[in-house]
């Protein structure tokens, strides 16, 4: 069964800490992509990456960086964690190209005091 | 568990009646379009897709259908059944070679026994 495997289910980090949030897929992947998500602000793309050591920044990526040394891995970086950045994490992984679906981890629910 | 979206629009609905739900896109130029289900606490799971040569697309339970001169999608379960009870998200592609999906805000679809 693929899978795209987030590393944490629960996270809980204190202000000013730096936090990494990984994520492997077992896929053969090209595209990797970091959402939020929060009530009633739906899905928002902080980052994604269509191969390796590229990176593209989403619609929210102030506060965030990323990393992907390996194809099957993104790992999302909180530099200084903040309490505004208290959130569910959502990785997902797609073909290159046009007409593919995501396929989504399982999330990691990330709490910072 | 952990609440999607204290916001969504919801439908209720009783067991083993159909299900409906809709969406409405903005851009034209959409040709690829998705749903997801999202359960409590989890990563959203694809549940099927449709081009935008089709009008209809059948799976077990259920079918979307797509209405392109209005902009308009939906999602058919039949039977609804308590494990059906999730967040509901359509995605579309706009056709770049990036494969970009955007995100809609979700509709809580909520069994009855």
């Amino acid at each position: 069964d693929v899978k795209v495997t987030q590393s944490s289910r629960y996270l809980v980090k204190r202000t000013g800490e730096k936090v990494f949030l990984e994520c492997v897929q077992d896929m053969d992947h090209e595209n990797m992509f970091w959402y939020r998500q929060d009530p009633g602000l739906g899905l928002r793309l902080i980052y994604f990456s269509y191969d390796v050591k590229m990176k593209e920044k989403g619609d929210i990526p102030e506060g965030y960086s990323v990393s992907r040394e390996k194809k099957e891995r993104f790992s999302l970086i909180l530099e200084s964690a903040s309490t505004n950045q208290t959130s569910m994490y959502l990785c997902a992984s797609s073909l290159l190209g046009y007409g593919y679906g995501y396929t989504f981890g399982s999330g990691t629910r990330l709490t910072v005091v | 568990g952990e609440s999607v979206g204290l916001h969504l629009p919801t439908l209720s609905v009783q067991e083993g009646d159909n299900s409906i739900i809709n969406c409405a896109y903005s851009n034209s130029a959409s040709d690829y379009f998705i749903w997801y289900k999202q359960e409590s606490g989890k990563g959203p799971q694809f549940i099927i897709d449709i081009r935008s040569n089709m009008d209809k697309r059948q799976g077990q339970r259920v079918t979307v259908l797509l209405n392109k001169t209005v902009k308009h999608l939906s999602l058919q379960i039949a039977a609804t059944q308590p494990g059906d009870s999730a967040v509901y998200f359509c995605a579309e592609n706009i056709g770049n070679a990036g494969n970009m999906l955007t995100f809609g805000g979700g509709t809580r679809l909520m069994v009855k026994p």
